[in-house]
């Protein structure tokens, strides 16, 4: 049962390196999304898609970009990355039944940033 | 602006008590709520939901009420374990095509023994 996978669990980044944080998800979900957590901020909501092609930007999007080319797939992409980056990332689906759905999470990725 | 506030970063309670964690938003268009619960280094696992046309929703030692007009929920968790120790989300989503679920900052609860 694999649900939400996300590589790397552990990565360390100059400033100004970009970089991609994979996720996928094998339950044939058609939302997706990715989250930060920082200490004392909770969970903020990156970018999130409702099906292939369409995406759209969360709370905190600046500095990154995704694109949702397949139903499993939603990969995360740090243009230049800056030490404000550092952060747990999350990925996240669920089913789309007119709202309302339970959201499954990947384990995270640790992202720092020097 | 936060819209969705979890105002007590940290709870202690004792083994056997009930926890009780609060939630507040400021949305009036949120209409499903969910709770959920964070071990370190794993990622958040769902507990339970309401739906906003309910004021209350169990699941076993799990309880959440809804007060739609103060705009405010609370997780209630009788008897608390030690293995409930954990920091505990509460999130928000329109539902009606927007799919945008917003969380809140957490409330960290340990449950001593």
């Amino acid at each position: 049962n694999a649900g939400v996978t996300q590589t790397p669990k552990f990565q360390v980044l100059k400033t100004g390196q970009s970089m991609t944080l994979q996720c996928a998800q094998d339950m044939n979900h058609e939302y997706m999304s990715w989250y930060r957590q920082d200490p004392g901020m909770g969970l903020r909501l990156i970018h999130y898609s409702v099906g292939a092609g369409i995406t759209d930007q969360g709370e905190v999007p600046n500095g990154y970009n995704v694109s949702r080319s397949t139903t499993e797939d939603f990969p995360l992409r740090l243009l230049s990355a800056a030490p404000s980056q550092t952060s747990v990332y999350f990925c996240a689906s669920s089913q789309l039944l007119g709202g309302g759905n339970t959201i499954y999470f990947g384990e995270g990725s640790w992202l720092t940033v020097v | 602006d936060q819209q969705v506030k979890q105002n007590s970063p940290s709870l202690s309670v004792q083994e056997g008590r009930i926890s009780i964690l609060n939630c507040d938003y400021t949305n009036s268009m949120f209409d499903y709520f969910l709770w959920y619960k964070k071990y370190p280094a794993e990622g958040p696992t769902f507990l339970i939901s309401i739906s906003s046309i309910k004021d209350k929703n169990e699941d076993g030692r799990f309880t959440v009420f809804l007060n739609k007009s103060a705009k405010h929920l609370s997780l209630h968790i009788v008897p608390s374990q030690p293995g409930d120790s954990a920091v505990y989300f509460c999130a928000a989503s329109e539902g009606s095509g927007t799919y945008k679920y917003i969380f809140g900052t957490g409330t960290r609860l340990k449950v001593l023994a």
